[in-house]
């Protein structure tokens, strides 16, 4: 079945450390992105990359990090210089030329403890 | 600004009770609405897509409905299987989709 896979489903986190994300899509979509969201708040984007090799900041970019290297592929950074990490990560991607609905994976939970 | 304005933030109703959660938005060119359906601890799952005023979608117990200000998601007659949040979003341009803040609906047996 196609869709996307995000990894792992929980984490938890010392303060100070970096930690990835992953998200792995089977659709052959061209379009990913990275969105937080956080209780009371609408989801808010992050990232997105429209092809391989490039990649754009999103509203709340600061402290994070990404990578496209491969289509199927777009892995998210929290780096130590993120001050409220806590929060639930969702992985989306859009086939090209498509209307802007996106296909969601089953969302990352990030705890700094 | 872009805005999504989404109400109640909460709606509970007994199973068989039909209602109507609002979604309204202030975009400078609105290319498409969103309604995703969004189960705890979940990614959202789409719903349906509007284009113009006028235009309404159906599925199942849920029909959605769009004007030039606002959109409508009418649940007809629903089932506890139907509680979750849903989420309703605009598509302004190339990649901006701007999010509201979601209704989490509650039905009872």
């Amino acid at each position: 079945d196609g869709g996307i896979t995000q990894s792992p489903k929980y984490l938890f986190r010392k303060e100070g450390q970096n930690v990835t994300l992953s998200c792995e899509q089977n659709l052959n979509h061209d379009a990913m992105y990275w969105y937080r969201q956080d209780p009371g708040q609408g989801l808010r984007l992050i990232y997105y990359s429209q092809i391989v090799n490039d990649f754009q900041k999103g509203d709340i970019a600061e402290g994070y990090s990404v990578s496209r290297e491969k289509k199927e592929s777009f892995p998210l950074t929290v780096t130590s210089a993120q001050k409220n990490p806590t929060a639930f990560y969702l992985c989306a991607s859009t086939p090209e030329g498509g209307t802007g609905e996106l296909f969601f994976g089953e969302g990352s939970r990030l705890t700094v403890l | 600004e872009d805005q999504v304005t989404q109400s109640p933030e909460a709606l509970r109703l007994q199973e068989g009770e039909s209602s109507s959660l609002n979604c309204s938005y202030t975009v400078s060119g609105l290319r498409g609405l969103f309604w995703y359906r969004q189960d705890p601890g979940k990614g959202p799952e789409f719903l349906f897509t509007l284009y113009s005023a006028g235009e309404e979608k159906e599925k199942e117990r849920l029909k959605a409905t769009l004007t030039k200000k606002e959109s409508f998601l009418h649940i007809t007659a629903p089932k506890p299987e139907d509680s979750a949040t849903y989420l309703c979003a605009v598509h302004v341009f190339y990649q901006k989709v701007t999010f509201g803040t979601g209704t989490k609906l509650q039905v009872i047996p």
